[in-house]
């Protein structure tokens, strides 16, 4: 079946724009994450959404940070004001409904160069 | 706090040879422990966990783990290694009680190097 698939998978702005990132998870998926991956770092936990409940944020650098899946399905990570220091990979992830042993399914992941 | 290491950035090894990319941790209880793959500009591939029971776990492509609890240690590894399986593999850990997070705390990677 299709997995978790994100869009765009490149992205280029300006220091100062705004940007909007999606994913769509594997169909079903209750769980869904948002990470970041620095140039040569391993991924770092950003969000967690239960269907469209934002249980964990903790991760977000900052207020510019922003994540939604209003209707428990789609997820969008938006960014405001972006920074030289915002450029990465953010990988998105979703697993099944269950415990917690579940694994998770990541995305291709959207890479953000912020010039 | 937690973190999770992988002490060698780079691991070289001739088709053919066993391999060995090690992981340990440093978390309170004990962790449900994972391996990914991930090749050039694609996402992160699950190869398998450690949950509980048998220490030695198998995976996707061939590849196994082995959780050592004294050592607080799960090294991934594989008999007979594969120009193919030249990748970035990472090492991530998930508390047992994470209350309402499941996040997964990631290694900084190894690079695996096949020589043909």
């Amino acid at each position: 079946g299709a997995g978790v698939s994100q869009s765009p998978r490149y992205k280029v702005a300006k220091r100062g724009q705004d940007v909007a990132l999606r994913c769509d998870p594997i169909s079903g998926h209750v769980s869904l994450f948002w990470y970041q991956q620095a140039l040569g770092q391993g991924p770092e936990f950003l969000t967690y959404f239960q269907n469209e409940a934002q249980l964990d944020k903790s991760g977000l650098p900052s207020d510019r940070f922003f994540a939604e899946r209003p209707e428990g399905s789609v997820s969008t990570l938006k960014i405001q004001r972006t920074q030289q220091e915002d450029s990465a990979v953010y990988l998105c992830a979703s697993s099944p409904p269950g415990t917690i042993t579940d694994t998770q399914y990541f995305g291709p992941g959207t890479r953000l160069t912020v010039l | 706090a937690q973190s999770v290491a992988q002490p060698e950035d780079q691991v070289n090894v001739a088709e053919g040879n066993p391999l060995t990319v090690k992981c340990t941790y440093s978390v309170s209880g004990n962790p449900y422990l994972f391996w990914y793959v991930q090749y050039p500009n694609r996402g992160l591939q699950f190869l398998l966990k450690y949950i509980t029971g048998d220490n030695l776990v198998k995976g996707s492509y061939g590849f196994e783990a082995e959780f050592n609890k004294s050592q607080t240690s799960f090294h991934l590894k594989k008999p007979s290694a594969l120009v193919s399986d030249s990748a970035l593999y990472f090492c991530a850990v998930r508390m047992r009680y994470g209350g309402a997070t499941n996040k997964l705390i990631f290694g900084t990677g190894t690079l695996l190097a096949v020589q043909p």
